[in-house]
């Protein structure tokens, strides 16, 4: 069985502060990784993409990725009290048409 | 405005009463799929389509059933809906399985099943 592990929180931030949000998969076979929001009673939406090891930047949000590590992960600069929210880490394996496996969240709360 | 829409939005039902959860799409994606959502469990897929007439399970779909007679069209059914299958519900497209394709979700429909 394909697993994307995230802690659940909730991670409790200042606002202005970082938040750093982390996930772990279990098939190497994944090649595409993905972070979305879900406000409470809403719909996801993606924020982030990444397949590269490394770091990739948009805005206030960072992904990181570590293969080897089998390690997904967000940072949240800046963070606002509108980023309070449940974030979601996917993974898409490729061998199966991309079909992505979603991890079970951390909620953020993101203190004034 | 391109969207995902289901209906109903909540339900309540008993245990055996056939139900159907509709799910359209106006962007003429091919992909379209059905997730359940539970506390701690993340998004589940139940089924999947990557185009008309083409159908397929996914990781739950026991006690589930769709079709995909149009390309905007996606509904979920369930034959005899028993308390297990009181989830919050989401259906999604993209225009195809590639990787760069991103999923677009409905609002969701929360089903509880007495």
């Amino acid at each position: 069985q394909k697993e994307v592990e995230q802690n659940s929180g909730p991670l409790s931030v200042p606002e202005g502060a970082i938040a750093s949000l982390n996930c772990t998969y279990s098939d190497r076979g994944s090649q595409s990784f993905f972070w979305y929001r879900q406000y409470s009673g809403k719909s996801p939406e993606l924020i982030m993409s990444i397949y590269s090891n490394g770091d990739k930047e948009d805005g206030r949000f960072t992904a990181q990725l570590n293969k080897a590590s089998q390690y997904v992960s967000l940072l949240i600069r800046d963070s606002q009290p509108s980023d309070s929210a449940t974030y979601l880490c996917a993974a898409g394996d490729k061998a199966a048409g991309n079909k992505l496996t979603f991890g079970g969240g951390t909620r953020v709360l993101v203190k004034p | 405005e391109a969207q995902v829409t289901q209906n109903p939005r909540y339900l309540i039902t008993v245990t055996g009463k056939k139900l159907t959860v509709t799910c359209s799409q106006n962007m003429n994606h091919e992909y379209m799929s059905w997730y359940r959502q539970d506390p701690g469990l993340g998004l589940r897929q139940i089924y999947y389509s990557m185009n008309v007439e083409v159908t397929d399970k996914g990781d739950v779909p026991e006690g589930y059933k769709v079709s995909r007679k149009e390309k905007r069209n996606f509904p979920l059914i369930l034959e005899s809906p028993s308390p297990n299958q009181t989830s919050l519900y989401f259906c999604a497209s993209s225009i195809d399985r590639g990787r760069d394709s991103p999923l677009h979700f409905g609002n969701g429909t929360r089903l509880t099943v007495t």
